[in-house]
Formats: C-alpha cells, sequence, structure tokens
C-alpha cells in the first residue's frame, strides 16, 4: 500500500518571499505524482504532476516540483508568492489498481498562508 | 471550463437519516469516483465507478454506502442511515480515461455533511 506524508500542516511566508511545501511517499511500486490546490470554497484543482521522464515539473501559477526518487519525495516550490497563492495544497498519489480505475491516495494537505 | 459540480454545498442530517449527494461529472468522462475528508484528516478514497458498476471500492465503503449513475449526466452517493462519523466532506471526481494511473481527476467543490 501507498501512503503520502506532508510533512508541514501550516506555512505562514511573506509575500514575494519563496515557499517549498514538502511531500514524501512511500510506495512498493512506481507511483505517479500529484499537486492539487484548494481555495477556499472550491473543489481540488490540479497544478501539476509527474508521470514519468524529467524529474523537474512545471505546473500553472508558476509554481514547479521535483520528484526525486531516492529521497521518495515530490515537494513543491515557488520563487516568489503572491496573496492569492494563499490556499491548501494537497500531495497525492496514484497506483494502478488493475481494475481499470484506480485511486489517488492524499497526504493531509499543508495550508499556505501569504502574508502582505 | 467543464467541472464538476456537487449538490448541496452544506447538508445537516439526523443520526440514522438516508442522504444522497449529487454529483455532475464533466460530460465526456468515464470514470467517477467519490472521496471523503473529515476535519483535520486526510482526504480519504471511498470508491470509483466506470460502465455503471463499481470498479474498487475502499474498506470505508460499506453495506450503507451505495453509488448510481440513475442517468446520463448525475452520479449519487447515498448513505442509507447516518452516523456521527459519516460527517465529512464529501468530493466527486471524474476523468476521462484511468490510463494505468496516469489521468487526472477532476475535483467538484465538494459537500459538507454534518450528522447531528
Amino acid at each position: 500500500a501507498q501512503s503520502v506524508t506532508q510533512l508541514d500542516s501550516q506555512v505562514p511566508v511573506f509575500e514575494e518571499a519563496p515557499v517549498e511545501l514538502r511531500c514524501n511517499y512511500s510506495s512498493s511500486v512506481s507511483v505517479y505524482l500529484f499537486w492539487y490546490v484548494q481555495y477556499p470554497n472550491q473543489g481540488l484543482q490540479l497544478l501539476l504532476k509527474y508521470l514519468s521522464g524529467s524529474t523537474l515539473v512545471k505546473g500553472i501559477n508558476g509554481f514547479e516540483a521535483e520528484f526525486n526518487k531516492s529521497q521518495t519525495s515530490f515537494h513543491l516550490r515557488k520563487p516568489s508568492v503572491h496573496i492569492s497563492d494563499t490556499a491548501e495544497y494537497f500531495c497525492a498519489v496514484s497506483v494502478d489498481s488493475g481494475a481499470g480505475s484506480y485511486q489517488l491516495t492524499f497526504g493531509k494537505g499543508t495550508k499556505l498562508s501569504v502574508i502582505p | 471550463e467543464p467541472e464538476v459540480t456537487q449538490t448541496p454545498s452544506h447538508q445537516v442530517t439526523q443520526m440514522g437519516q438516508e442522504v444522497i449527494l449529487r454529483c455532475v461529472p464533466i460530460s465526456n468522462h468515464l470514470y467517477f469516483y467519490w472521496y471523503r475528508q473529515i476535519l483535520g484528516q486526510k482526504v480519504e478514497f471511498l470508491v470509483s465507478f466506470y460502465n455503471n458498476e463499481i470498479s474498487e471500492k475502499s474498506e470505508i465503503f460499506d453495506d450503507q454506502f451505495s453509488v448510481e449513475r440513475p442517468d446520463g449526466s448525475n452520479f449519487t452517493l447515498k448513505i442509507r442511515s447516518t452516523k456521527l462519523e459519516d460527517s465529512a466532506m464529501y468530493f466527486c471526481a471524474s476523468s476521462e480515461r484511468a490510463s494505468g494511473g496516469r489521468e487526472t481527476q477532476y475535483f467538484g467543490p465538494g459537500t459538507r455533511l454534518l450528522v447531528l
């Protein structure tokens, strides 16, 4: 079975500062990795995903993440945050269940608060 | 941009009552999912649905739960006799394909269920 750990439940950061949200996973098989963002009163929106190939993945809104297989990590970064980035961020993994569908396994989420 | 919609946004019910949570997936999607998030905990997979039958379900999805696609657009989650511990945010998601876990799942805004 796979699991996801997001080490920080809350991250406050000043506007225009860089931020890194940490995500570690465990799985006995190859995984696909996702970051989702949830703005207040909205659904989960995909930021980016890693399937294969280049370990640095770029997503929407200036976010990027790096897949590190040896450290089983998929940390999310942004070089300069904006007030509008205030949201909750979820890391997730998927594994092909072989049933034709698949499930996402989520971390507990990290609340990013951008301080003016 | 097409989106997944869910109704109601909030539902309050008495313990032992039946509730039906409704979702309208993106129109050309073939795979449908329900997840839930108990306050302060992880988003958890409940069930996946494809070709009018359940593909996979978690151990949470016991006999009190059922899913249905009653027509060409709606996807419902029914809880027959609600318990206090069913209080959670319920998310519906859909994907166009499964592709062995590579596909993006698109999430709705959720229904917050409170069981009293």
